[in-house]
């Protein structure tokens, strides 16, 4: 069965901190994998990551994607309040729908 | 602006009711997804439709109905028969199932 594990579930960090994010994947067919940020309602995309060892940044968050070991690592640096959120990740399969993993709930204290 | 739209933002229900979430979407995008998020969890599908006239089950169905009689909607109806119906509903739609989605902004769902 096709599952995908973040971890951690939640983390309390205080604001400078640096933080990462974990996931981890056993699909069939991968595609690619995605991580979203959900603050109060609609998730919004942040990386798309479809090649080993290839990081992606945006400001302060970064991504990477390791195909032969199954996983991959959302970094946060110098975190603030607006970090606050939960961050999903998800695996997109050949001709298929995405599978998520259940979150990380992210809370960054002033 | 190309998006999607969910509504009520907020629905409450008396037990034994049926309701219906509405998704649109002008995005012209072929697939489109239900979504239910409980507190501190992931999203778990409910139903999806790669196609107008055309729908699957997804890991959670039971007690749920959908439509896709166009393109641009997908309702989903919470039956009575759903256990459990009080918790966030997200639409989503893309250009195709394995591609990125673009998300709703949610409808929360209560059952008094």
């Amino acid at each position: 069965e096709d599952k995908v594990v973040q971890s951690p579930l939640s983390l309390v960090v205080h604001e400078g901190d640096t933080v990462t994010l974990n996931c981890s994947y056993e699909v069939t067919n991968f595609r690619s994998l995605l991580w979203y940020k959900q603050e109060k309602k609609a998730p919004t995309f942040l990386f798309m990551l479809t090649s080993s060892g290839i990081e992606k940044k945006s400001g302060r968050l970064s991504s990477i994607l390791d195909k032969k070991e199954l996983f991959s690592i959302l970094n946060i640096t110098a975190t603030q309040t607006g970090d606050s959120a939960i961050y999903l990740c998800a695996v997109s399969r050949l001709s298929d729908k995405l599978v998520f993993g259940a979150g990380t709930i992210l809370r960054v204290k002033s | 602006d190309g998006g999607i739209t969910q509504s009520p933002k907020y629905l409450f229900r008396k037990e034994g009711q049926n309701v219906t979430l509405s998704c649109e979407q002008n995005l012209n995008h072929d697939a489109m997804y239900w979504y239910r998020q409980d507190p501190g969890q992931g999203l778990r599908l409910i139903y999806y439709s790669q196609i107008v006239n055309d729908f699957q089950k997804g890991d959670i169905a039971e007690g749920y109905s959908v439509s896709r009689e166009k393109k641009e909607s997908f309702p989903l109806t919470v039956t009575s028969a759903q256990k459990n119906p009080t918790a966030f509903y997200l639409c989503a739609s893309s250009v195709a199932p394995n591609y990125g989605y673009t998300f709703g902004s949610g409808t929360r769902l209560t059952v008094v």
